[in-house]
């Protein structure tokens, strides 16, 4: 049951540039967090974003939480080449069982 | 840091093989997961646990089934390949803790089923 959605599905920007991609999703949550995974490599965990929370910040990265959308961006500036991957929203309903999207593919031109 | 392992990047089995995938992690986390990935359909969980010997069937577990001996390795089994397992299969863990809730990733196991 996919519960987070990730728009758009592929994005290319030259380096430098922000990239911002879209998560929504479908049930009330506890948390949504955000996950990069480098071509044929696990995932790495990003950023977390709880419920009662309307954004967060992490060096370049920046999570915005709209919960009566049910949607969230996560904005990454002044980006770079080592950007490139594709990004997940997973979303948390409780007992830490996440639900994936299927993905960003970010594309960063030098 | 936390460090999931999986015995293989790279498998390869032919169809009606028992195939065993392992799962470490070296931070005594309590919940560790199984999922598959396939493009276009994102990350699907197959089975998790939140302790020794005890699982949970995630979204997809037909065909699937784990084992849970020690805390710290979790192992998926398919008890008889078929070529539509082919896929990228990954294992995370994670703490009970509520504060943390992140999960951590092994590298994966790339499996084709011929």
């Amino acid at each position: 049951s996919q519960q987070g959605e990730e728009d758009p599905q592929a994005l290319s920007i030259q380096e430098g540039e922000n990239a911002t991609m879209n998560c929504s999703y479908k049930t009330s949550i506890n948390n949504l967090q955000w996950y990069r995974q480098n071509s044929g490599r696990g995932l790495v965990h990003l950023i977390l974003i709880r419920s009662n929370e309307r954004e967060k910040h992490s060096g370049r990265l920046r999570v915005t939480l709209d919960t009566s959308k049910k949607s969230s961006s996560l904005l990454i500036t002044a980006s770079r080449a080592a950007d490139t991957a594709s990004y997940f929203c997973a979303t948390d309903k409780g007992a830490q069982k996440l639900v994936f999207g299927q993905g960003t593919r970010l594309t960063i031109n030098p | 840091d936390v460090k999931v392992t999986q015995s293989s990047r790279y498998l390869v089995k032919r169809t009606g093989e028992k195939v065993f995938l392992e799962c470490v992690q070296d931070m005594d986390h309590e919940n560790m997961f199984w999922y598959r990935q396939d493009p276009g359909l994102g990350l699907r969980l197959i089975y998790f646990s939140y302790d020794v010997k005890m699982k949970e069937k995630g979204d997809i577990p037909e065909g699937y089934s784990v084992s849970r001996e020690k805390k710290e390795r979790f192992s998926l089994i398919l008890e008889s390949a078929s070529t539509n397992q082919t896929s990228m299969y990954l294992c995370a863990s994670s703490s009970s803790t509520e504060a943390q809730e992140t999960q951590y990733f092994g590298p994966g196991t790339r499996l084709l089923v011929l």
